[in-house]
């Protein structure tokens, strides 16, 4: 079965800084990848994905995370944060299909961002 | 614009009380989750649907029940609530022949069980 490492649960860091949260994945086989954001008192939304193609991914507000085979990882970077990026984090992986041809994913267990100013 | 709505965004139930929680998708998406989000335990997927009364288990279904009588409607059932349920509760959906693969989720309900 699939595992999905957030290796951090909290990471403090001032406004204008750049950060790392860091994701790692127990299965080497062909997988899909995620970053979602949960803002406070808010679902969950997504941030960006992997599916094929360039091992970098990037989204709107300036994260980007880069596809690592090798090392089973997917980790998520910006390089100046701002106070609204304070946020919780979960990286998610897909690996195959499952019941009814549906992709289940597993999630990490989350990385809170603090942006402190 | 996509949108996933819960019928209750905060909850207060008794021990011993039967609890619904409504999710409601509006993309026609063929898959619906539902899950439990606890501090430093992330999201736990407790059934999914990939169809019309079909459900599938997930990882932590025990004191859990689902219903999906129709695509665009899931829901779950406490059937006798207790306080190890107290938590945060989450639908998701995604599409099945999209091949987008990424899910759409509820803005929670916050579920208190005293």
């Amino acid at each position: 079965a699939q595992s999905v490492t957030q290796l951090d649960s909290q990471v403090p860091v001032f406004e204008e800084a750049p950060v790392e949260l860091r994701c790692n994945y127990s299965s080497s086989v062909s997988v899909y990848l995620f970053w979602y954001v949960q803002y406070p008192n808010q679902g969950l939304q997504l941030l960006l994905k992997y599916l094929s193609g360039s091992t970098l991914v990037e989204s709107i507000n300036g994260f980007e995370a880069e596809f690592n085979k090798s090392q089973t990882s997917f980790h998520l970077r910006k390089p100046s944060v701002h106070i609204s990026d304070t946020a919780e984090y979960f990286c998610a992986v897909s690996e195959s299909a499952g019941s009814g041809g549906s992709y289940i994913p597993t999630f990490g267990r989350g990385t809170s961002l603090i942006v402190h100013p | 614009d996509v949108k996933v709505t819960q019928s209750s965004r905060y909850l207060v139930k008794r021990t011993g009380e039967k609890v619904f929680l409504e999710c409601v998708q509006d993309m026609d998406h063929e898959n619906m989750f539902w899950y439990r989000q606890d501090p430093g335990l992330g999201l736990r997927l407790i059934y999914f649907s990939y169809d019309v009364k079909m459900k599938e288990k997930g990882d932590i279904p025990e004191g859990y029940s689902v219903s999906r009588e129709k695509k665009e409607r899931f829901s779950l059932i406490l059937e006798s609530a207790s306080t190890n349920q107290t938590s945060m509760y989450l639908c998701a959906s995604s599409s099945r022949v999209a091949f987008t693969y990424e899910q759409y989720f509820g803005p929670g309900t916050r579920l208190t069980v005293t």
